[in-house]
């Protein structure tokens, strides 16, 4: 049935550490990633986005990985801040439907 | 260079009313997709125009219907509302043409309450 609310993974980590968020996918038309950070009150913020084509992008602070052999991504963020406590969201292209299919988003919360 | 703008940023409305949102999205972009975020569904497509077209369509009642401009601007309208209704609305606006990236770029929402 549906469910009443999401319930979000949540990942905790201290200033300074490395933080690592992941996301599967369904689609294997997806050609197109990307990874949004969104603050409470605020619209989903563009951080990285990968291509099919790649398996690896680096950003600054942070890196996103693609396996497209089990339709996983991953985001990783260095020398986690305070500023970057937020809900994180994976989203893919599906195969370029003018649409995108986000992930359930994970809680990153971080301790100074 | 001005973001995506979307009005308002709250609106409370009763069940049965009508509701128009506005979508002003970044200069020289000419798409604009609408979703829908509720704690329940998370971050859903709602509908895709590009250039006054609709290219693609999520899967919602006809009660949700959208329309664009000739200066890109975009407004979505649900109409008959329903409790359920109650959401974060998120317009993105993008190139749309896909030649180097899709670039979502998304406003800050309009923050429906259906009472």
């Amino acid at each position: 049935g549906e469910s009443v609310g999401l319930h979000l993974p949540t990942l905790s980590v201290q200033e300074g550490d490395n933080s690592i968020i992941n996301c599967a996918y369904s689609n294997s038309a997806s050609d197109y990633f990307i990874w949004y950070k969104q603050e409470s009150g605020k619209g989903p913020q563009f951080i990285i986005d990968i291509r099919s084509n790649m398996d690896k992008r680096q950003g600054q602070r942070v890196t996103v990985l693609l396996n497209k052999t089990v339709k996983h991504l991953s985001l990783q963020i260095a020398a986690t801040q305070p500023g970057d406590s937020a809900v994180y969201f994976c989203a893919d292209s599906g195969g370029s439907n003018y649409k995108l299919t986000f992930g359930k988003g994970t809680l990153l919360t971080v301790n100074p | 260079k001005a973001g995506v703008t979307q009005t308002p940023r709250y609106l409370i409305k009763t069940r049965g009313q009508q509701v128009t949102l506005s979508c002003s999205p970044i200069s020289g972009h000419r798409s604009v997709s609408w979703y829908q975020q509720t704690p329940g569904q998370g971050l859903q497509f709602l509908f895709e125009y590009f250039s006054e077209t609709q290219r693609n369509k999520g899967n919602f009642p006809g009660r949700f219907s959208g329309r664009q401009f000739s200066n890109s601007r975009s407004e979505m309208n649900v109409s008959t509302l329903e409790l359920g209704d109650s959401a974060l609305y998120l317009c993105a606006s993008s190139d749309g043409t896909g030649n180097v990236n899709y670039g979502y770029t998304f406003g800050s929402g309009t923050r429906l309450t259906v009472v």
